[in-house]
């Protein structure tokens, strides 16, 4: 069974930084980009980055380039998003997601980031 | 930034045809995929590559493109399919990935 689990949620203050971990299993982790998108609270999703399977090249919305930063370790069938200077609109479940061809076709259930004081 | 633009909202009637339309500068170029999220899950994919049906998903979701716009049909919308509806696509470099606002299906 295909399945992405994500962890490293937490609350944190402005300006704090987190990372945030995707655990894939039961398919070839090497062999699939993956993407992080977010959700904010009562809002819409939001794409925030995608790394190539072999990471050789990484993309970012505007909204958290030059703050965060998508990483990947192939031999450990995981992925990871670091997230520095973390600002309150930043607050949002964030989920790890499989991509096929130009879309996502599996989705973890999702973590959850709390930026606040 | 590319933007996709939805309607926030859509409300039709049980066994009515509701239809969600993604208006985007690059979608002539680029397909159009469509997601489904019901409150506090993840999201579903409904429809790739402007119309193809992913397995599992009933025949009376179907998509279309033309132009700058793609949409999403429900043919005889049913209670169950109440949801958050969602298009995403890529900009014209393919570099970065976008999803529409979302628009909210009522079926009652």
């Amino acid at each position: 069974e295909v399945q992405l689990v994500e962890s490293g949620g937490g609350l944190v203050k402005p300006g704090g930084s987190l990372r945030l971990s995707c655990a894939v299993s039961g398919f070839t982790f090497s062999s699939y980009s993956m993407n992080w998108v977010r959700q904010a609270p009562g809002k819409g999703l939001e794409w925030v980055s995608i790394i190539s399977s072999g990471s050789s090249y990484t993309y970012y919305a505007d909204s958290v380039k030059g703050r965060f930063t998508i990483s990947r370790d192939n031999a450990k069938n995981s992925l990871y998003l670091e997230m520095n200077s973390l600002r309150a609109e930043d607050t949002a479940v964030y989920y790890c997601a499989r991509v096929l061809e130009d879309y996502m076709d599996v989705w973890g259930k999702g973590t959850t980031v709390t930026v606040s004081s | 930034s590319y933007e996709l633009t939805q309607p926030p909202s859509v409300s039709v009637s049980p066994g009515q045809t509701a239809r969600i339309t993604c208006s985007g500068e690059a979608l002539p170029k680029k397909y159009a995929y469509w997601y489904q999220q019901k409150s506090g899950q993840a999201p579903v994919l409904v429809i790739y590559e402007d119309s193809k049906r992913p397995s599992g998903i009933p025949e009376r979701f179907s998509g279309s493109r033309s132009g700058t716009m793609a949409t999403l049909t429900i043919s005889g919308a049913q209670v169950e399919d109440e949801a958050d509806y969602y298009c995403y696509s890529t900009d014209s470099s393919g570099n970065h990935r976008v999803f529409g606002g979302g628009t909210k299906l009522t079926v009652l």
